[in-house]
């Protein structure tokens, strides 16, 4: 299985700043997803980071507010930007192999 | 666009009964995922079935897979507190696709 770290673990931002959130895994994978959990909700699939090309975004989410980078093999980053109360929720990465793994999340609470 | 629906989406439970959680998804997918999640925790990984008929158990809980009726469930046996979590259910979003469409989840108590 495979051992995915995510940075900051929580972060508390004023409204309309922007936090970058960081993905490693301890492995090389071809793709990267990353999804939203809000308070109380299930968990919505935001992108799908590909290495060497952009990220397919789902329905709902554009790049202007979430964009993502995916530099290796083992990396991406998800940036919020200009963010509001409403972008209060937990982001998680996860990678696909046999399973499907998900980091520990970054709780993202915004004033 | 595949839908996947649980339910129930509470559940309240005694030690020691058993109950089942079922998942129902609307369209062909080729992969369906249990997973669970404690408060303020991220998402373990409980089980993946990928054919009719698939059955798999660990301890307490067991997950079965019917294709035709595009219905997974979920069985926990003689309950303990330590199950108290929400459950959610994820499928594969196409044939092939790797992206997971989730469930609402299941948030399970277990009561003494």
């Amino acid at each position: 299985s495979a051992v995915i770290s995510q940075k900051p673990s929580r972060d508390i931002c004023q409204r309309g700043t922007s936090l970058t959130i960081q993905c490693q895994v301890d492995s090389q994978v071809t793709m990267m997803f990353w999804y939203r959990q809000q308070p109380g909700q299930s968990l919505t699939l935001i992108a799908t980071a590909n290495q060497g090309s952009e990220a397919t975004y789902e329905s709902g989410f554009v790049i202007d507010k979430f964009p993502i980078s995916r530099p290796n093999l083992t990396f991406s980053t998800l940036t919020v930007s200009n963010m509001s109360p409403e972008d209060s929720s937990i982001y998680l990465c996860s990678v696909a192999g046999y399973e499907q793994f998900f980091g520990p999340g970054t709780r993202l609470t915004v004033l | 666009e595949l839908k996947v629906e649980q339910n129930p989406l509470f559940l309240s439970m005694q030690e020691g009964k058993n109950y089942t959680i079922y998942c129902n998804y609307s369209t062909t997918s080729d992969r369906l995922y249990w997973y669970r999640q404690d408060p303020g925790k991220s998402l373990e990984s409980l089980f993946v079935l990928l054919s009719n008929g698939a059955v798999k158990q660990e301890g307490r809980l067991m997950a079965s897979l019917d294709t035709k009726a595009r219905l997974s469930t979920l069985h926990i046996t003689a309950a303990v507190h330590d199950l108290s979590a929400t459950y959610f259910c994820a499928a594969h979003a196409a044939r092939g696709a790797q992206k997971l469409v989730f469930g609402q989840g299941t948030r399970l108590t277990i009561n003494p």
